[in-house]
């Protein structure tokens, strides 16, 4: 089956610890994305890839860090620069392609700093 | 820079019956999509419909319908003959036609469908 994953579902870390998301598809597509998304907001970008070995800040990009080694992989770090890290992340892709601007998504992670 | 509101944060209906959400964005683009993602209790997003802002017509997808009226920057998603599988979060999502790495998303409207 074709599509997105992200592991773990559920993550737990320390104040002061780095911690990596994973996320990984199948799709073959281009880009791909993360987000996070809190109570009572929508989803804000975090950092996004177009093509392999290059990546864009989104709008919230401070304390997070990510890589894109490989076409079908995109990890997210949450590095202790990032205050108040708590949150569910998720996952998209699309294809770069004009006119077709769908992104699908992963089915996300909690993370909680305890 | 884009943005989308959403200015039902809680919807109810009874099944069966039909209910609209409303969304409404600001934007200087002519040209751009917006979409409706659904986010069910399992979080997981799910496209539901999509509008291309160039097009005149009105996309439709089963029981799922949008009135999209560019003049007014509004873009509502209409539910006919609501399931109990409706449940959900629904997210309004803009995105410009030559930059689509820039969805911009609403806030949001938690749907519940009562028996």
């Amino acid at each position: 089956d074709g599509g997105i994953t992200q592991s773990p579902k559920y993550l737990f870390r320390k104040e002061g610890q780095n911690v990596t998301l994973s996320c990984e598809q199948n799709l073959n597509h281009d880009a791909m994305y993360w987000y996070r998304q809190d109570p009572g907001q929508g989803l804000r970008l975090i950092y996004y890839s177009q093509i392999v070995n290059d990546f864009q800040k989104g709008d919230i990009a401070e304390g997070y860090s990510v890589s894109r080694e490989k076409k079908e992989s995109f990890p997210l770090t949450v590095t202790s620069a990032q205050k108040n890290p708590t949150a569910f992340y998720l996952c998209a892709s699309s294809i770069e392609r004009t006119g077709v601007n769908e992104q699908f998504f992963g089915p996300g992670t909690r993370l909680t700093v305890l | 820079a884009q943005t989308v509101t959403q200015s039902q944060p809680e919807m109810s209906v009874q099944e069966a019956e039909t209910v609209t959400l409303s969304c409404t964005y600001d934007t200087s683009e002519n040209n751009y999509y917006l979409f409706w993602y659904k986010q069910p209790p399992s979080r997981q997003m799910i496209l539901v419909i999509r509008q291309e802002a160039y097009k005149q017509q009105n996309a439709t997808e089963n029981r799922f319908s949008v009135n999209f009226q560019k003049a007014a920057k509004s873009f509502s998603l209409k539910i006919s003959d609501s399931q109990l599988g409706d449940t959900a979060m629904y997210f309004c999502a803009f995105s410009r036609a030559d930059n689509n790495n820039d969805m911009r998303f609403g806030a949001g409207t938690r749907l519940t469908v009562k028996p």
